[in-house]
């Protein structure tokens, strides 16, 4: 049983929808991550926060969203989405960003298809 | 460029025989390395690391092993079991100054027969 959770686990939608992705740690972890795998590419940082302060964006485009309104909580908002953002993104955390020897545990990602 | 590599897609062996994956690194800043298993419809799970200062680590039938002067590092699984079929993926971090943000390789996929 995993201490990430992400819901939903799969969303279709149009690219003229809104949607948001949520996901919810329960490991007292401090700093929150989204993570892009792309079909046949390596898992891509999206965006860092870090005691709900955004600590880095990887150059995403702004149809994606961050929020963390607290420590436990991170969201995705997603808007006007293109069909090569079809992909599952993945929401990690750990106990603080900046410490190389702390893991980071994933959530079980959302399959997110555009069409 | 991909600075986190895996050249080996997929690899199978026999139940009880090890099981060794590879991984090759560019960037000389990165100082801690970690290995990740990840079964379909679930997201990765930590499964052991290693910092640069050593050159080897093991936990249990995993030992990951690293060679900083061939930017090279592999994970050794023996006796390989049935339920270790699942893909692996190496990931490398940095020094904080550095941006110690993870950064990934492809995974090699394992298949462990019984």
């Amino acid at each position: 049983e995993t201490g990430v959770t992400q819901t939903p686990r799969h969303l279709v939608m149009g690219m003229t929808n809104k949607k948001s992705l949520k996901c919810e740690q329960h490991l007292g972890h401090n700093a929150m991550y989204w993570y892009k795998q792309s079909a046949k590419k390596p898992l891509e940082l999206m965006f860092v926060y870090n005691f709900k302060e955004q600590t880095e964006n990887n150059s995403v485009p702004s149809r994606f969203s961050p929020e963390c309104p607290n420590s436990s909580h991170l969201f995705l908002h997603l808007h006007t989405l293109q069909p090569e953002d079809s992909a599952l993104y993945l929401c990690a955390s750990s106990q603080e960003w900046g410490y190389s020897n702390q893991p980071q545990h994933f959530g079980d990602g959302t399959r997110l298809s555009i069409l | 460029d991909q600075q986190v590599k895996q050249n080996s897609p997929s690899l199978s062996v026999q139940e009880g025989r090890i099981s060794i994956l590879n991984c090759d690194y560019t960037n000389s800043m990165f100082d801690y390395f970690l290995w990740y298993k990840k079964y379909p419809a679930e997201g990765p799970t930590f499964l052991i690391s290693i910092s640069s200062i050593k050159d080897k680590n093991e936990d249990g039938r995993f030992t990951v092993f690293l060679n900083k002067s061939a930017k090279h590092l592999s994970l050794h699984i023996v006796p390989s079991q049935p339920g270790d079929s699942a893909v692996y993926f190496c990931a490398a971090s940095g020094t904080k100054a550095a941006g110690n943000k993870l950064t990934f390789g492809g995974g090699t996929r394992v298949l462990v027969k019984p």
